[in-house]
């Protein structure tokens, strides 16, 4: 099986601020990586798709490189309702392993 | 608009059993891979199980494979899981989840397994 690590599992940051979070793959997934966040009590949403496409209706200050095993979602200009819970997810194969997370928090 | 709608959750025994449902809507249900993704209480996503198109392929999480049953009907465009012999860290947020890259789900549905 494929093992998501991220990090960092926190991250502080304020509005206006430029944050990156890495996603490592535990063998080769190409670019089969996707980014989602999630907000308390809501279902998560996908915001990067094959390591560097922007989901339809999210802001371009989202952004993914990578491809491999190693993977970077970077936000820029950070507004208050970007504050939440970030996962890489692996597509490459069954089964489709998340990231722990990264609670990225209001400074 | 695609739509993904659990139902089925609830309190259950340890050693117990659930059959959860999804009723998809707004978008050709026979054509995707479905997923059941889940979400324990102040936890990160766990995905559960995947069943292709035809239900030729299927794959489980370790962590249920033995008790846990995926199908799907699509003439009624359902998605179930089954779940037997529950025990409590399977206490969670079960959502329905449409293809590989995860871009659709449902609200998810709670299954509590508690004495």
């Amino acid at each position: 099986d494929i093992q998501m690590t991220q990090s960092p599992s926190s991250l502080s940051a304020s509005v206006g601020d430029r944050v990156s979070i890495s996603c490592r793959a535990s063998q080769t997934i190409s670019r089969f990586l996707n980014w989602y966040h999630q907000k308390p009590g809501k279902a998560p949403k996908l915001l990067i798709y094959a390591a560097s496409s922007l989901q339809n209706g999210v802001p371009s200050r989202f952004s993914g490189s990578g491809s491999g095993t190693d993977f970077t979602l970077t936000i820029t200009n950070l507004q208050p309702e970007d504050f939440a819970t970030y996962y890489c997810q692996q597509s490459h194969s069954a089964p489709f392993t998340f990231g722990q997370g990264t609670n990225l928090e209001i400074k | 608009e695609v739509q993904l709608v659990e139902s089925g959750g609830g309190l259950v025994k340890p050693g117990g059993s659930l059959r959860l449902s999804c009723a998809a809507s707004g978008f050709t249900f026979s054509s995707y891979t479905m997923n059941w993704v889940r979400q324990a209480p102040g936890k990160g996503l766990e995905w559960v199980s995947s069943i292709s198109s035809t239900s030729d392929y299927i794959h489980y999480a370790d962590s249920v494979k033995g008790r846990c049953t995926i199908s799907r009907d699509n003439t009624e465009n359902s998605l179930f899981l089954q779940m037997n012999s529950l025990r409590a860290e399977d206490t969670a947020v079960y959502y329905c989840v449409r293809d590989v890259v995860f871009a659709y789900w449902g609200q998810g549905t709670l299954v509590t397994v508690s004495s």
